[in-house]
């Protein structure tokens, strides 16, 4: 069975631009989280995703937006980035939603703002 | 409000000695708690996962921890480091109800010496 797979893995962006991620979750898992991992503020949780409706939402700006397809696909979106953007950004799916699902996490999307 | 405090953010041990790496969490209902390991330029990978039932919780690759509630604490053990233990760990809560998010901690860089 395939894990949660992110592209890309790395990603290089000037400050001002927008940058769009991708997750593609476990096969059959319909919840998908964002989250930000940074050395300073370590691993911030970005927003939910589950049956295309997001159902949670961290304490981001709205330059950070999300999305999910029918497929449980989901993209995140920066808009006007910032050099404090710069960030490992991973996704984790889960089965079901629920505090005691297990989350399985991608390897990440490391975005570099210069 | 839930947060997660991890004593120590670097620990080194020898190998073949104890790992011990703490961890405090704050719940205002109980929680479900979890540890997960990082390892250089990957996602997170769950080790144990604390729910309900024994308080003693075993995992992958030889750790375990265990939930006192009177001392609102998680820590997570080995008995003998192992060279390929070095890696990034992260402790994590959840509410036990409703739909929230994990809440991880700082992070502790576990260096297992030769």
């Amino acid at each position: 069975k395939a894990g949660v797979t992110q592209t890309p893995r790395y990603l290089i962006k000037t400050r001002g631009q927008q940058v769009t991620l991708s997750c593609s979750p476990i096969s059959g898992h319909r919840s998908v989280s964002w989250y930000q991992q940074t050395p300073g503020q370590g691993l911030q949780f970005l927003f939910e995703y589950f049956s295309e409706t997001q159902r949670n939402k961290g304490n981001f700006p709205g330059r950070f937006s999300g999305r999910q397809f029918s497929n449980s696909r989901s993209e995140m979106n920066v808009s006007t980035l910032e050099l404090g953007d710069s960030a490992l950004y991973l996704c984790a799916s889960s089965l079901e939603r629920g505090g005691n699902t297990e989350a399985f996490f991608g390897q990440g999307t490391r975005l570099t703002v210069v | 409000a839930q947060s997660v405090t991890q004593l120590g953010s670097h620990v080194s041990v020898s190998e073949g000695a104890l790992v011990l790496l703490r961890c405090n969490y704050s719940s205002s209902v109980p929680p479900y708690l979890f540890w997960y390991v990082q390892y250089p330029n990957q996602g997170l990978q769950l080790l144990l996962k604390y729910t309900t039932g024994a308080t003693l919780v075993k995992g992958i690759n030889g750790f375990e921890a265990e939930f006192k509630k009177s001392e609102t604490s998680f820590h997570l053990t080995k008995p003998s480091a192992h060279m390929s233990d070095a890696a990034e760990y992260f402790c994590a809560v959840s509410r036990n109800s409703g739909n929230t998010p994990l809440v991880f901690g700082k992070g502790t860089r576990l260096s297992v010496i030769a």
